[in-house]
């Protein structure tokens, strides 16, 4: 069983709709963290969370460190959101990442 | 503030030649991550690096793969001997450090394509 599991694996929506992407860990983390690869390739830091909620425009991350479970939702989703989202778990500080296997989004039009 | 650089952004090589992959760290960062996107498959975890110092690099091949972070300059992936199975994105991340944070910022990749 991998550290870090995503699901779904694969999410399709219509534009405007409400995605909700799951991050489970096995491991004791010093924070989480959500990344956004676009189909060029480049990784962008979504958000870094050891607690509680933080939002960024039409983002939304959340996470239970009771139940080990992350979410990231998108609100209002648009096409633009196409691409895969990666969860990574940081067991402490300075240390490695540990990565989910990645949630590949597409928001049709 | 120029971000994390990397270069080159593609490279190609020949079965048996050599790879070298440079990742300059964002102005004040210290730590420098690699890690490896192989086709079709998620990011792993290669080495962690600080100036002149190997941290953690439980997620390096065994062989022809070597990484150092130098005083002066960029930090230097190095893959000798490449194989097709070397094909791949790498990526390095830089953080400020243990002071500044822990959120590391990654640089655009290099496409390693191995003949």
């Amino acid at each position: 069983k991998n550290e870090v599991e995503q699901s779904p694996q694969n999410l399709t929506a219509q534009e405007g709709e409400f995605i909700t992407i799951n991050c489970s860990y096995s491991v004791g983390i010093s924070a989480l963290h959500w990344l956004q690869q676009h189909p060029g390739g480049g990784i962008v830091s979504l958000f870094m969370l050891s607690s509680g909620k933080k939002k960024h425009g039409r983002l939304i991350a959340t996470i239970n460190i009771q139940e080990k479970h992350s979410s990231l939702h998108i609100t209002a989703s648009h096409p633009r959101d196409s691409a895969v989202y990666i969860c990574a778990a940081d067991r402490a500080a300075g240390n490695k990442l540990t990565f989910g296997g990645g949630t590949r989004v597409l928001v049709k039009p | 503030n120029a971000g994390v650089m990397q270069n080159p952004r593609h490279l190609v090589r020949r079965r048996g030649q050599e790879a070298r992959l440079r990742c300059s760290p964002m102005k004040g960062h210290s730590h420098v991550y690699w890690y490896r996107q192989l086709p079709e498959e998620g990011l792993k975890f290669m080495v962690y690096l600080q100036k002149e110092n190997i941290i953690d690099e439980s997620g390096m091949p065994k062989e022809r793969f070597s990484a150092e972070f130098p005083k002066e300059g960029p930090s230097i992936l190095r893959i000798q001997q490449v194989v097709r199975g070397d094909s791949a994105a790498y990526f390095c991340a830089s953080s400020p450090g243990l002071a500044g944070g822990l959120e590391q910022f990654f640089g655009p990749g290099t496409r390693l394509t191995v003949l």
